[in-house]
């Protein structure tokens, strides 16, 4: 059965403090992995897909990372409007549609 | 990326009653996806609508519950039926653009807050 996990489920911050957010998945073939970041009362807001084992994206404060059975969500030097939920998704390439969501990690940086 | 709209962004219903959901895309496009949101959870596949055809529902989910229209390809509703508190969620519409190496990326609309008493 398909599925993702994520950890942590919460994780605090001091403003600076870099870590990593994890998403581990389980999928029969992987089409493509998926970070999402999600404001309270928002839809999630997409951030970077990531096709295969090896790649890395990058935007601003946030580099992804993928490997053959996790990803990494590194968060390099926080600021306070980083603070979000992040969602990783996953979809396999024996349902080519539908997306399955990871349960999220609630980030929050402190000033 | 895609522009994806809905109405209305947050409501009250009262138990029993029914509430529709509607999704605009500022494009046309094949599919589109209607997730529930529940308190504290993550997303959760509602059902997959074509234009032109009827929606397929995921599992824990039924048409007479949770009847879906895609009159066109820019355009879709779902309706939350009958409903009671438990159906209080965030309801997502979301659709796919094309990304590379054949993959796809879901782009979510804002969301629709309901709460039921």
């Amino acid at each position: 059965e398909d599925q993702v996990t994520q950890s942590p489920e919460a994780l605090r911050l001091q403003e600076g403090e870099s870590s990593s957010l994890n998403c581990s998945y389980t999928v029969s073939g992987l089409r493509g992995l998926f970070w999402y970041r999600q404001d309270p009362g928002k839809g999630p807001e997409f951030l970077f897909t990531l096709y295969s084992a090896g790649e890395e994206k990058e935007k601003e404060r946030l580099k992804a990372t993928l490997t053959k059975k996790e990803s990494f969500l590194h968060i390099t030097a926080p600021k306070p409007e980083d603070s979000a939920t992040y969602l990783c998704a996953v979809q396999a390439a024996t349902s080519y549609d539908k997306v399955i969501f990871g349960p999220g990690t609630s980030l929050s940086v402190i000033p | 990326s895609a522009v994806i709209s809905q109405k209305p962004s947050r409501d009250i219903c009262q138990r029993g009653t029914s509430l529709t959901i509607q999704c605009q895309v500022d494009s046309q496009v094949t599919m589109m996806f209607w997730y529930r949101q529940q308190p504290g959870q993550s997303l959760t596949l509602i059902a997959t609508a074509n234009q032109g055809s009827e929606a397929t529902y995921e599992s824990g989910f039924v048409i007479d519950k949770f009847p879906i229209s895609r009159p066109n390809l820019t355009f879709s509703t779902l309706t939350v039926s009958n409903m009671s508190p438990e159906d209080s969620s965030i309801y997502l519409c979301s659709v796919d653009r094309p990304g590379l190496a054949g993959g796809d990326t879901q782009y979510f609309g804002p969301g629709t807050r309901l709460t039921v008493l």
